[in-house]
């Protein structure tokens, strides 16, 4: 079985402080990690994939494989940042198809 | 393209009423994807089909919901009979291929609300 865990459901920071929100999986075998975001009035959509290895709006995610973690990290945060994120997790055991969503944690970046 | 479009964008309902939930995939999508998003539970995964085929339907709740793709443009999630706790957001994405090296690509949702 597959779990994603998301610890905080809300966080709150001030424009330009780091941000960091907690992602913590479940899974015995190899996965797959990526964060969506949601903003306001949009849809959910892909941010970033840990295989790819890149950072998206100045947000970058490390897959731990010792601590099941995928963090999704940005060192100064902005207000346009202020949505609903998603740490999402897929195994081979599904062919990849399945995404397992976190409960989300919805990123308040005040001025 | 207009993305994945979903139909209707908020429905109202009452206890005991049939509910259908429709969605149109991205044109040349095989996946198509089912989901459910409530404040308790986050979004769950409930059903997906590739090529209009179901193929897990793990995550359907109960006998009371149902999912068909008649074709490769159109897919309905029906709830019959409805209840309160069915409330939430459902959204349908659809993805070119297999994998993850594919994006799931989200339509905008339905937001039901049963009382």
């Amino acid at each position: 079985a597959q779990r994603v865990t998301q610890p905080e459901k809300l966080l709150s920071v001030f424009k330009g402080a780091p941000v960091e929100l907690k992602c913590n999986y479940s899974y015995s075998g190899s996965p797959e990690l990526f964060w969506y975001v949601q903003y306001s009035r949009q849809r959910l959509q892909l941010l970033l994939r840990h295989i790819s290895r890149e950072s998206i709006k100045g947000f970058t995610a490390d897959l731990n494989k010792g601590e099941t973690s995928f963090h999704l990290k940005k060192p100064f945060a902005q207000e346009e940042d202020s949505a609903m994120y998603y740490c999402a997790l897929s195994g081979a055991d599904n062919a990849g198809n399945m995404l397992t969503f976190g409960g989300g944690t919805r990123l308040m970046v005040k001025p | 393209d207009a993305g994945v479009i979903q139909s209707p964008r908020h429905e109202v309902t009452e206890m005991g009423q049939e509910v259908t939930l429709r969605c149109k995939p991205i044109s040349g999508h095989d996946y198509l994807f089912w989901y459910r998003q409530t404040m308790m539970r986050g979004l769950e995964l409930l059903i997906y089909f590739n090529n209009n085929v179901p193929i897990d339907d793990s995550g359907m709740p109960e006998d009371r919901f149902s999912a068909k793709m008649p074709n490769a443009s159109f897919s309905t999630l029906k709830i019959q009979p409805s209840e309160p706790r069915d409330s939430a957001v459902y959204f349908c994405a659809s993805s070119l291929g297999p994998g993850t090296q594919y994006e799931q690509y989200f339509g905008p949702g339905t937001r039901l609300t049963v009382t």
